[in-house]
């Protein structure tokens, strides 16, 4: 079983919808990484969190360390937010990465 | 502005032949990462460092290597390139392992014949 899982592995959603991706851990943590990567390759950090939640524009990134779940929301989506998202924590010095989260936002 | 890049962007050797994948960052940060990137799979840590002279082999390591002169270059070498080594290798930068922000280069894709 990977150390982080996240769900759905694939989404595709019409502009304008509410997307909620998942991200499920099994080891300790002391912090958790949500990135974004857009096709043809580059990497972008969206968020790094340890606690509650943080809101940069329409994202929007929580994290319940009890129940080793975090959630990334994207309100009022759009064409651009068309990317891959990946989870990562931060596990005894080690940097643990899910698969990836694709979403397409259709126009 | 402060960043961090790789070269080359795009390479494509045969197998046997000795690659340099460079990445410099400016950020002056500690902790610097390599991954390999393949499709069906996240991203997989082949080495890593804290800190000039220190390295560490990651869960990939085998057929790579790293050395840390400096506080701005981790140089990731493949001795021996082979086809399955064939992947987009992206650096990464933080300040500070366990709470620091990530900084990724732009991605090296290798092609090994």
């Amino acid at each position: 079983k990977n150390e982080v899982e996240q769900s759905p592995q694939n989404l595709t959603a019409q502009e304008g919808e509410f997307i909620t991706i998942n991200c499920s851990y099994s080891v300790g943590i002391s912090a958790l990484h949500w990135l974004q990567q857009h096709p043809g390759g580059g990497i972008v950090s969206l968020f790094m969190l340890s606690s509650g939640k943080k809101k940069h524009g329409r994202l929007i990134a929580t994290i319940n360390i009890q129940e080793k779940h975090s959630s990334l929301h994207i309100t009022a989506s759009h064409p651009r937010d068309s990317a891959v998202y990946i989870c990562g924590v931060d596990s005894n010095y080690q940097l643990i990465w899910g698969a990836g989260t694709k979403l397409i936002i259709k126009p | 502005d402060a960043e961090i890049t790789q070269s080359p962007r795009h390479k494509i050797t045969e197998t046997g032949r000795q690659v340099t994948l460079a990445c410099h960052q400016t950020w002056n940060h500690n902790n610097m990462f390599w991954y390999r990137q393949d499709l069906g799979h996240g991203l997989r840590l082949i080495h890593y460092s804290y800190g000039v002279q220190d390295t560490n082999k990651g869960e990939v390591s085998d057929g790579y290597s790293v050395s840390r002169s400096n506080t701005e270059d981790l140089p990731l070498t493949l001795e021996s390139a082979a086809s399955s080594q064939t992947s987009v290798y992206f650096c990464a930068s933080s300040g500070d392992v366990n709470t620091g922000e990530l900084f990724f280069g732009e991605g090296s894709r290798l092609t090994v014949l």
